[in-house]
Parts: C-alpha cells; sequence; structure tokens
C-alpha cells in the first residue's frame, strides 16, 4: 500500500536552519517531492528529486533521499518569515506517474 | 495563461443538495485531478483524467462524479451532499508525460455541508 508520513509541526527562529522529515512506503515511485501551501492558496512544487538520486540541492534547499530506509527530508537554510507554511512530501504513483500520494504536511512557523 | 481556475471559491450547502465544483486549465495538460484537503490528513485523490473522455477514480471516489467532455475542463459533481464532504477541495493538471510531472494546483474551493 502508500502510506507518506509526515511530523505535524516545526518551530523555527529566524535565520535558522529548518528540517522537515517525512517517511514513505511505496518503493516504485520515480520521484519524490516538496510543496508548499501558503495560507489560503494552493500547493506550489518546491522541488522535487529523481528516485535514484541521493541529494539535490537547490539554492537555499537540499533535498536527501535514503531509499533503504524509505526516507526524504527538506533543508531549508537560512529560514525567513515568507517560510511560514505547510509543507507537504508527496511520491508519485501510477503508470505514467502523474498519480501523487500526499503526507499530512508540517506546518512551519518561523518566530522572528 | 491563466493557469488553473476554480469557482467557486466558498460554497455552503445543505445535506442533500447537489452541485458541481468546476475546474479549468488552459495549458493544454491531458492530466488533471481533483483531491480534498482534511486537516491533518493532507490531500487525497477522489478521481482523475488521462485525458478527454477517460475518467477513473481515486483514493476516496465515492459520493463524487466526474466528467472530462474537453482537455480545459474537468467538473466535480456532488449529487448529495454529506456533511463529512465538508472540505477543501484542490483540482490539478499536468502534462500526462514530462520529465517530472509536476502538478499544478488551483487556489481551491471551501465547501461547507451543512
Amino acid at each position: 500500500g502508500e502510506d507518506v508520513e509526515q511530523s505535524l509541526f516545526l518551530s523555527v527562529r529566524e535565520g535558522d536552519s529548518s528540517v522537515i522529515n517525512c517517511t514513505y512506503t511505496d518503493s516504485s515511485s520515480t520521484y519524490l517531492y516538496w510543496y508548499k501551501q501558503e495560507p489560503g492558496a494552493g500547493l506550489q512544487l518546491l522541488t522535487y528529486i529523481f528516485s535514484n538520486m541521493d541529494m539535490k540541492q537547490d539554492q537555499r534547499l537540499t533535498v536527501l533521499l535514503n531509499k533503504k530506509d524509505k526516507h526524504l527530508s527538506l533543508r531549508i537554510a537560512d529560514t525567513q518569515t515568507g517560510d511560514s507554511a505547510i509543507y507537504f512530501c508527496a511520491e508519485s504513483t501510477g503508470a505514467a506517474g502523474n498519480k501523487l500520494t500526499f503526507g499530512g504536511g508540517t506546518r512551519v512557523l518561523v518566530k522572528p | 495563461n491563466a493557469g488553473v481556475t476554480q469557482t467557486p471559491k466558498f460554497q455552503v450547502l445543505k445535506t442533500g443538495q447537489s452541485m458541481t465544483l468546476q475546474c479549468a486549465q488552459d495549458m493544454n495538460h491531458e492530466y488533471m485531478s481533483w483531491y480534498r484537503q482534511d486537516p491533518g490528513m493532507g490531500l487525497r485523490l477522489i478521481h482523475y483524467s488521462v485525458g478527454a473522455g477517460i475518467t477513473d477514480q481515486g483514493e476516496v471516489p465515492n459520493g463524487y462524479n466526474v466528467s472530462r467532455s474537453t482537455t480545459e475542463d474537468f467538473p466535480l459533481r456532488l449529487l448529495s451532499a454529506a456533511p463529512s464532504q465538508t472540505s477543501v477541495y484542490f483540482c490539478a493538471s499536468s502534462p500526462y508525460e514530462s520529465s517530472y510531472n509536476e502538478q499544478f494546483f488551483g487556489p481551491g474551493t471551501r465547501l461547507t455541508v451543512l
């Protein structure tokens, strides 16, 4: 079956690093994603990683993938107040990989 | 491009009423889907479509119908609303085959069933 789990809440001080963790169960997922949802808005793709990669860096974002443990993490360096949002981990499923299974979301609160 | 648009933004229904949530995209994407978002549960897939005339069920399809007569539109119908369908509904689209299958989400419809 497919199940994606995340912690519910993370509080961090402005300027510190944030690390959001996620575990997933479907080892056949081609891509894993991090989506960001700001209050009252839809989801926006933040970053993604192909399943044969261990790490991906994109400016302040670092994604780490441990396929053996089915563990995905997102590190945000120099966290800003604009990073306060809900972050969703998702894995791709389905024949063409378009179907997404989402985690419950981690609410990140950045304190000044 | 307007991207993915959804109407209405807010809706209140009484139990047993029917309504249609509208979704449209102008990016010529083949794949469209409907999710519902409930607190602490992330987004759950209701129905999806891989192209005009083709639809299929997702994880939580009961109580919802869809159709896909055009590439652009993918309406979601509630035939007889129930309080358990109180949720925020998101429509999304993506090219059927792309390098990483980014999904583009609409702004959502917040539905309350009394």
